[in-house]
């Protein structure tokens, strides 16, 4: 069974650092493309950051660029994502997301059950 | 980057009504589109891909359709368990973007 985890969110101050992991199982976590996604609560869905299976390409919204890193540990089948300069409008949940791709056409077969993040003085 | 414009935001339903929502893509993006279910406190869930193709194990009363800039997920027979929110995903181009959401609910 496919399953992703997030953990590593709570309460933090504006100008603050958190980060976040996402533990993958139950598949070839190497073989894919993971991504972050954020809910604002009661609003939609934004996409934040993408790592390819080698990390050789990353790709970041431009909300975060420069604020926020995105990496992975194949090894330990895990997924981060490294937040700083935090600010109150990253308050979110934050999902991780396996991406598949079948041709051409890629899209997000699994999320994790999201880690909140709460950017507040 | 791509913006989704979904319509309507909100719409009222009975069961075993048929319902479609539609998604509006601000250039053109091929079959790059992409359904996704949530419900209240859970993660979404991926019910369409490549604008038509049924995910697997997902009920064949949702159907999906159109190519370019527009898009419709038709729910064919409501159930109970579809009251829920709807969002389309562009994955013609980075960033990801989605549509606003569409709430369904039950009238």
């Amino acid at each position: 069974e496919v399953q992703l985890v997030e953990s590593g969110g709570g309460l933090v101050q504006p100008g603050g650092s958190l980060r976040l992991s996402c533990t993958a199982s139950g598949f070839s976590y190497i073989t894919f493309s993971m991504n972050w996604v954020r809910q604002v609560p009661g609003k939609g869905l934004e996409w934040v950051s993408y790592i390819s299976s080698s990390s050789n390409t990353i790709y970041y919204a431009d909300s975060v660029k420069g604020r926020f890193t995105i990496s992975r540990d194949n090894a330990k089948n895990s997924l981060y994502l490294q937040m700083n300069s935090l600010r109150d409008e990253d308050t979110a949940v934050y999902y991780c997301a396996r991406e598949k791709i079948t041709g051409s056409r890629t899209f997000f077969d699994y999320w994790g059950q999201g880690a909140l993040v709460t950017v507040s003085s | 980057d791509i913006q989704m414009t979904q319509s309507p935001s909100s719409l009222s339903a009975s069961v075993g009504d048929r319902v479609t929502i539609t998604c509006r893509a601000s250039q053109t993006i091929n079959t790059f589109l992409n359904w996704y279910q949530q419900k209240p406190g859970k993660a979404p869930k991926l019910l369409i891909y490549a604008a038509s193709s049924l995910q697997s194990g997902v009920p064949s009363r949702f159907s999906g359709s159109g190519s370019g800039t527009d898009f419709t997920l038709t729910i064919s027979s409501l159930q109970a368990e579809d009251f829920a929110t709807y969002y389309c995903q562009q994955s013609f181009s980075t960033p990801r973007t989605f549509g606003q959401g569409t709430k369904l609910e039950i009238k």
